[in-house]
């Protein structure tokens, strides 16, 4: 089965200092992977997307930025942090097209 | 952007009882499907139904496919504390798309 590792968990950045936020994923192949947000209280924003290494594609236009340096791992990155970018940000894979997407379990970021 | 609409956006009901949820989409979709998140936690799957299916059970869970009114409903039976949780419907609208979610309904189940 597929696992999916996020972290950190929780992170407090202050304004206009840089993200890294890595996605690792264990037990699939060249998997479809996503990048969500989530607002306090409220649905999944899609921010990106992508279907093999080096092809993202771009949701939402912001100042954060994704890569897939590796078949397995997907990086959300920004060079500026606004306090907009505070959210719960979800990773997830498409494995299976019978079931469904398979999330990691989140990080937390606060920016202050 | 946002497909699924839920509705209600939350529910209160008594351990033992049925819970609904209803789904609202707009366009045209491949498949629809629910999903369950705790607070602070990522979702988990609960069910996926084709837009050829028009009712699908797991266990305690019931979903319904309306495509002529491009809406779904999912009911909880019997429900009990730990049920306690946000749901959200998400549509796959055609071929490697990405799901688009709603803004969930939250649910809770007293004891």
């Amino acid at each position: 089965s597929q696992t999916i590792h996020q972290w950190p968990a929780t992170l407090v950045q202050p304004v206009g200092s840089p993200l890294s936020l890595e996605c690792t994923v264990e037990g699939t192949s060249n998997p479809n992977l996503y990048w969500y947000r989530q607002a306090a209280g409220r649905g999944l924003q899609l921010l990106f997307y992508s279907v093999g290494i080096g092809q993202i594609s771009s949701e939402v236009p912001q100042n954060l930025s994704a890569s897939r340096p590796q078949d397995r791992q997907f990086i959300l990155s920004s060079k500026k942090l606004l306090l907009s970018d505070s959210g719960f940000y979800l990773c997830a894979i498409y494995p299976d097209r019978n079931y469904g997407y398979t999330f990691g379990s989140g990080t937390r970021l606060t920016v202050v | 952007s946002q497909q699924g609409e839920e509705d209600p956006q939350a529910l209160s009901i008594q351990e033992g009882e049925n819970a609904t949820m209803n789904c609202s989409y707009k366009t045209s979709i491949n498949n629809l499907q629910w999903y369950r998140q705790n607070s602070g936690r990522g979702l988990v799957h609960l069910i996926l139904i084709r837009s050829n299916e028009r009712e699908k059970h797991s266990g305690r869970l019931r979903v319904t496919l309306d495509t002529s009114k491009k809406s779904s409903s999912l009911l909880i039976t019997a429900s009990r504390a730990a049920d306690t949780a946000s749901y959200f419907c998400a549509t796959e609208n055609s071929g490697n798309t990405p799901l688009v979610f709603g803004k969930g309904t939250r649910l809770s189940v007293i004891a």
